[in-house]
C-alpha cells in the first residue's frame, strides 16, 4: 500500500513564475492537508480539503496561493507569481476520517521549493 | 488561537543516556501526535494519544499525554545515535488540522 505521494521532490523557478506541487493520498485516504516548512522552523498549516471541495484554509495567504483536489486526480497546490520568500519545503498529509477526534495524518516527502 | 510550546528545541547528549521532550500547550486538544523527521523527508507518525493520561510505549519510546489534554512528553530511555532527528508535537483541532510545536533537534553521540 503505497504511501503518501508528492511530485516533484525539488522545483526550482525563478520569481514571477507559476509553480504546481502535487500530491496523491494514500489509498483510501478523502483528506488532504498541505503544510509549509520554512528554514529552521515548525510546519504550518495551510489548507484542509476533501474531494472536490476546500474545508479550511485559514493558514493559506489570500493571494497568489490556491489548491484544489478534483474528483479524479491528485490534489494541486498552486502558487502563482512566486517570489523568493515563497522557497520552503511543501508538505502534503492524509488521513481516513477526522471522526471521534482521532485525526491520523500521514506525510509526504515534501517539494523543496527555490525561487531563484 | 491555539500554540504548541516544544522544549527543549535542541538536545545532545551521550549514547546510553535517558531524555524527555516536553510539549505544552493552554488550548485542549482532541488528540495529540509525535513525529520525528529526517532531513529532506516528511514527518513519520510515531504515535497518537487521544484519552487524556494515556501513556504509550514504543520499544524505548515512552508517550504520556495530559489529564486535561493539553501537554504531552516523549521520554527516551538509553538513547542510542539511530534516535537523532528532529522530534514533532502536533495537536489535532476539531476542524482537523493539525498545530505543530516548532520540534526538537535531537542529537545522540556515540
Amino acid at each position: 500500500n503505497a504511501g503518501v505521494m508528492q511530485n516533484p521532490r525539488h522545483l526550482v523557478r525563478r520569481r514571477g513564475q507559476e509553480a504546481r506541487l502535487r500530491c496523491s493520498p494514500m489509498k483510501g485516504h478523502s483528506h488532504v492537508y498541505w503544510y509549509r516548512q520554512l528554514p529552521e522552523e515548525g510546519l504550518k498549516f495551510m489548507v484542509y480539503l476533501q474531494k472536490e471541495n476546500i474545508i479550511d484554509e485559514s493558514g493559506m495567504p489570500k493571494e497568489r496561493f490556491s489548491a484544489e483536489f478534483p474528483k479524479e486526480g491528485p490534489s494541486i497546490l498552486r502558487i502563482q507569481q512566486v517570489v523568493r520568500g515563497d522557497s520552503a519545503a511543501y508538505f502534503c498529509a492524509s488521513s481516513p476520517s477526522i471522526a471521534g477526534g482521532y485525526n491520523e495524518q500521514f506525510f509526504g516527502p515534501g517539494t523543496r521549493l527555490t525561487v531563484l | 488561537t491555539q500554540l504548541l510550546e516544544q522544549s527543549p528545541q535542541f538536545l545532545s547528549i551521550q549514547e546510553g543516556e535517558n531524555l524527555t521532550v516536553y510539549c505544552n500547550s493552554s488550548s485542549v486538544f482532541s488528540s495529540l501526535q509525535w513525529y520525528r523527521q529526517e532531513p529532506g523527508e516528511g514527518p513519520v507518525l510515531l504515535v497518537t494519544v487521544v484519552t487524556g493520561g494515556e501513556v504509550k510505549k514504543l520499544k524505548r519510546l515512552t508517550f504520556q499525554f495530559g489529564d486535561a489534554r493539553k501537554d504531552s512528553s516523549l521520554h527516551i530511555t538509553a538513547a542510542q545515535p539511530g534516535d537523532t532527528g528532529l522530534y514533532l508535537c502536533a495537536g489535532s483541532s476539531n476542524t482537523g488540522k493539525l498545530i505543530f510545536g516548532q520540534g526538537t533537534t535531537l542529537q545522540v553521540k556515540p
